[in-house]
């Protein structure tokens, strides 16, 4: 079938530091990858996304590499804010028919100055 | 701009009454979906359409109900069947049949139990 397995939270980090929230995916052929933010009380934000093996998707500072290979999209940022407090989902879209979106279970990250 | 609007932002539900949710997109999309979120946890799908006038059971459709009459519109009923409703609702839509789109999504509905 088709997953998607998240680190689990809650992060804590320090202002600056180094964010890393592995990702992994189970889907038969080539799904498209994407990770959304949800800042509280709020719906979901598509944060950066991949359509493709070796894709690097990209948005304020986060950026997320399609490994086929490990069948992961893990999310990285070398600088985080206390602005980039939020809860993290990553995603997956199987195919062009069927329509449905696989998501995460979610990653808490708070950030402390 | 283009976007999903979600009302009410804030919805309470008395015993035995049905409340409707509602979602509203102009993005020109053809799937539109509802999901549930409970306090820390991930979404879990209701119900979605993708096209007018058909939709599709998710993971835990019982105790809901949903119509899809017109493109833009995809309003979630919550039945009295429903007994445990309070959580956060978020509606979603996308392009069918293109899996390099993401979803996007409505800026939610909070559910309480009075």
């Amino acid at each position: 079938g088709n997953s998607v397995t998240q680190m689990e939270g809650p992060v804590t980090l320090s202002e600056e530091a180094f964010l890393t929230i592995n990702c992994t995916y189970t889907a038969t052929g080539y799904p498209s990858l994407f990770w959304y933010v949800q800042y509280p009380g709020e719906g979901l934000q598509l944060l950066l996304k991949a359509t493709k093996a070796d894709d690097k998707g990209s948005n304020k500072g986060f950026e997320a590499t399609y490994r086929k290979e490990t069948t992961s999209f893990h999310l990285e940022k070398g600088s985080v804010q206390v602005s980039d407090s939020a809860v993290y989902f990553c995603a997956l879209r199987r195919s062009n028919t069927g329509n449905q979106f696989y998501f995460g279970t979610g990653t808490s990250l708070t950030v402390i100055p | 701009d283009g976007g999903i609007t979600q009302s009410p932002k804030y919805l309470f539900r008395k015993e035995g009454q049905n409340v409707t949710l509602s979602c509203e997109q102009n993005l020109n999309h053809d799937a539109m979906y509802w999901y549930r979120q409970d306090p820390g946890q991930g979404l879990r799908l209701i119900y979605y359409s993708q096209i007018v006038n058909d939709f599709q059971k998710g993971d835990i459709a019982e105790g809901y109900s949903v119509s899809r009459e017109k493109k833009e519109s995809f309003p979630l009923t919550v039945t009295s069947a429903q007994k445990n409703p309070t959580a956060f609702y978020l509606c979603a839509s996308t392009e069918r049949d293109r899996k390099i789109q993401p979803q996007h999504f409505g800026d939610g509905t909070r559910l309480s139990i009075l």
